[in-house]
């Protein structure tokens, strides 16, 4: 099955600072590759994805990118605010054609005002 | 649109006992995922439903723990007899067609004392 190893598992930044977290995945099938944003005692909510169709998205302050020969893809906050504090988790399909995501641990980032 | 509901958004039951979680998925949304976060560890697959059928439960952790989703609407996690170690945030997500990125609920937190 796949495996999806994520980092940093902390993070903290001064507002309008960049953060980038890291997430590899084992299985060179896997084609689809969200990001979710946790934000104290609420609901993962799906923030930006990907598919290996192409290398990067950005939306406004947000970019992912994704290099499918390392199998590893990113995710970019640019400009980060203090609302920007939440977990990150990134995921990748447990196969292809999957529905089921395996995620990885999760990103604590403290945007530090 | 209504999002993903779950009930309730908290249990605390001693072990040995039964509970019973609820999840009313997006209307039109075929696809239900139940996922479950122990403390500080990653969002881990429990199953996933096709309208009534269930597609893959491989992430249920054993026979105390049985889905239902009678008719293909919401769906019931039940928990009998649960155990210190069920403890966790039980997510359910749900999602329209392979590739759509999840829509999850708030999540029910569930302790075992």
């Amino acid at each position: 099955g796949e495996n999806v190893e994520q980092h940093p598992s902390t993070l903290s930044v001064q507002e309008g600072d960049s953060a980038v977290i890291k997430c590899t995945y084992s299985d060179s099938a896997s084609n689809y590759f969200p990001w979710y944003k946790q934000e104290l005692g609420k609901r993962p909510q799906l923030i930006i994805d990907i598919r290996s169709n192409v290398g990067e998205k950005k939306d406004q302050r947000i970019a992912v990118t994704l290099n499918k020969t390392a199998k590893h893809f990113s995710l970019h906050i640019t400009e980060t605010q203090p609302e920007d504090s939440a977990v990150y988790f990134c995921a990748a399909p447990s196969g292809a054609g999957s529905y089921q995501l395996t995620f990885g641990k999760g990103t604590k980032l403290s945007v530090i005002p | 649109e209504a999002g993903v509901t779950q009930f309730p958004s908290h249990s605390v039951i001693e072990k040995g006992q039964t509970v019973t979680l609820r999840c009313d998925p997006i209307s039109g949304h075929d696809n239900l995922y139940w996922y479950r976060r122990v403390m500080g560890k990653e969002i881990k697959f429990l199953l996933h439903f096709v309208k009534e059928s269930k597609q893959d439960e491989s992430g249920m952790p054993n026979n105390r723990f049985l889905a239902e989703r009678t008719g293909g609407t919401y769906s019931t996690l039940k928990v009998q007899p649960a155990e210190l170690e069920d403890s966790g945030v039980y997510f359910c997500a749900s999602s329209q067609g392979l590739g759509d990125g999840y829509t999850f609920g708030s999540g029910t937190r569930l302790t075992v004392v």
